[in-house]
């Protein structure tokens, strides 16, 4: 059974830092481009940042970009998501989904970390 | 960037409706676009890759068609637990912004 597990969230302060994890079971992880998508309380679904099965190809959401850093460890079967600088509209639960296939969605998702920021 | 829109922003329905959510594109984004459901509370559930490709265990009463820039989801017969809100999702562009709509709660 495919498994995504997150983990990390929780209450920092506007301007800290906070380093999310992903870990996934079920499933050959290192095959599979991945993704971390955020939802504000109460609002819709915001894709943030994109990583190739082998770490060759980022993306950023441009509202993100220059403060945060996706990563994976294909040993370890986790995917990371370093924020820096936060800010008040970086408070949402934080998903990590996986990748179907090239522009055919995301497949599986966690159950989700909330992260929030005070200012 | 690519923007998306999907009308109606919610809707009120009852069990056995047919149901059609439109979801459109601020240009031509070909057949690149998926649905997605999500229940309260719960993680969004991928129902339809690139416009009407049916996921694996997701009933048939589900359908989505459409090309280019307007695209639609269709339940054919409205079940309990499909009263979620549902989100298009372009995956077209490049770089990737992998867009989603705003969403459209369907509720009793």
């Amino acid at each position: 059974e495919v498994q995504l597990v997150e983990s990390g969230g929780g209450l920092v302060q506007s301007g800290g830092s906070l380093r999310l994890s992903c870990a996934a079971s079920g499933f050959s992880f290192r095959s599979y481009s991945m993704h971390w998508v955020r939802q504000a309380p109460g609002k819709g679904l915001e894709w943030v940042s994109y990583i190739s099965s082998g770490s060759d190809t980022i993306y950023y959401a441009d509202s993100v970009k220059g403060r945060f850093t996706i990563s994976r460890d294909n040993a370890k079967n986790s995917l990371y998501l370093q924020m820096n600088s936060l800010r008040a509209d970086d408070t949402a639960v934080y998903y990590c989904a996986r990748d179907l296939r090239v522009a055919q969605g995301f497949d599986y998702w966690g159950q989700g970390t909330l992260v929030t920021v005070s200012s | 960037d690519i923007q998306m829109t999907q009308s109606p922003s919610s809707l009120s329905a009852s069990v056995g409706d047919r149901v059609t959510i439109t979801c459109r594109a601020s240009r031509n984004i070909n057949s690149y676009l998926n649905w997605y459901q999500q229940n309260a509370g719960r993680a969004p559930k991928l129902l339809i890759s690139e416009a009407s490709s049916l996921q694996s265990g997701v009933p048939s009463r589900f359908s989505g068609s459409g090309s280019g820039t307007d695209f639609t989801l269709t339940i054919s017969s409205l079940q309990p637990e499909d009263f979620a809100t549902y989100y298009c999702q372009e995956s077209y562009s490049s770089p990737p912004g992998f867009t989603f709509g705003p969403g459209t709660k369907v509720d009793i």
